[in-house]
């Protein structure tokens, strides 16, 4: 069974720029996480999808937004990028994303802001 | 208060004996905790979960112990080996069972073992 893929796996790009990172969940999985990996502030919810509606957000600003499609793949979009969103973006999937259900976590998409 | 406290930051364990990592929670809610490992280059990994209704869970080298009143929970690695290098996260999560499944990390615990 294939595991959570994220694409690109780096990327770089400049202050103001707007990114777009994929997230392939493992089949029949349903639910798709998305988390911001950082060595000051660690791993911190972006938000959750399931079954194309956001179903839980975490406290970021609206320049970070996402969608699902109908076959589960999941997009993040980051807009007007700054310095501090450099860090490495995970995507996890799990079948109904509740409470309780073991997350697959992807090897994230490594974005830097110059 | 959406919180997960842990501790130490880096531990270094010489192999064969046992590596203690500690959270806390403040959230009455959580009622399911899991702990990651991550790799270099890879994304974290679950290697045990419990669930507030039983105090320990062991699987394997591994042993999660829980203390409810406390809010507590606590990863214990026995026998630790040098592949068991990596970073540790602790996690909580509320409403097991329920629509929530978001997860709230510790900041991690950088585990080297020394041959």
């Amino acid at each position: 069974k294939a595991g959570v893929t994220q694409t690109p796996r780096y990327l770089i790009k400049t202050r103001g720029q707007q990114v777009t990172l994929s997230c392939s969940p493992i089949s029949g999985h349903r639910s798709v996480s998305w988390y911001q990996q950082t060595p000051g502030q660690g791993l911190q919810f972006l938000f959750e999808y399931f079954s194309e509606t956001q179903r839980n957000k975490g406290n970021f600003p609206g320049r970070f937004s996402g969608r699902q499609f109908s076959n589960s793949r999941s997009e993040m979009n980051v807009s007007t990028l700054e310095l501090g969103d450099s860090a490495l973006y995970l995507c996890a999937s799990s079948l109904w994303g509740q409470g309780g259900d073991e997350q697959f976590f992807g090897p994230g998409t490594r974005l830097t802001v110059l | 208060q959406q919180q997960v406290k842990q501790s130490p930051q880096s531990l270094i364990v010489q192999k064969g004996g046992i590596s203690i990592i500690n959270c806390a929670y403040e959230n009455t809610a959580f009622d399911y905790f899991p702990w990651y490992q991550q790799f270099p280059g890879k994304g974290p990994a679950l290697l045990i979960a419990i669930r507030p209704d039983v105090s320990e869970k062991k699987e394997g080298r591994f042993t999660i112990s829980f203390n409810k009143s406390a809010k507590q929970f606590s990863l214990h690695i026995m026998d630790s080996q040098p592949g068991d290098s990596a970073t540790y996260f602790c996690a909580a999560s509320p409403y097991y069972g329920g629509s929530q499944g978001n997860l709230i990390f510790g900041k991690g615990t950088k585990l080297s073992v020394k041959p």
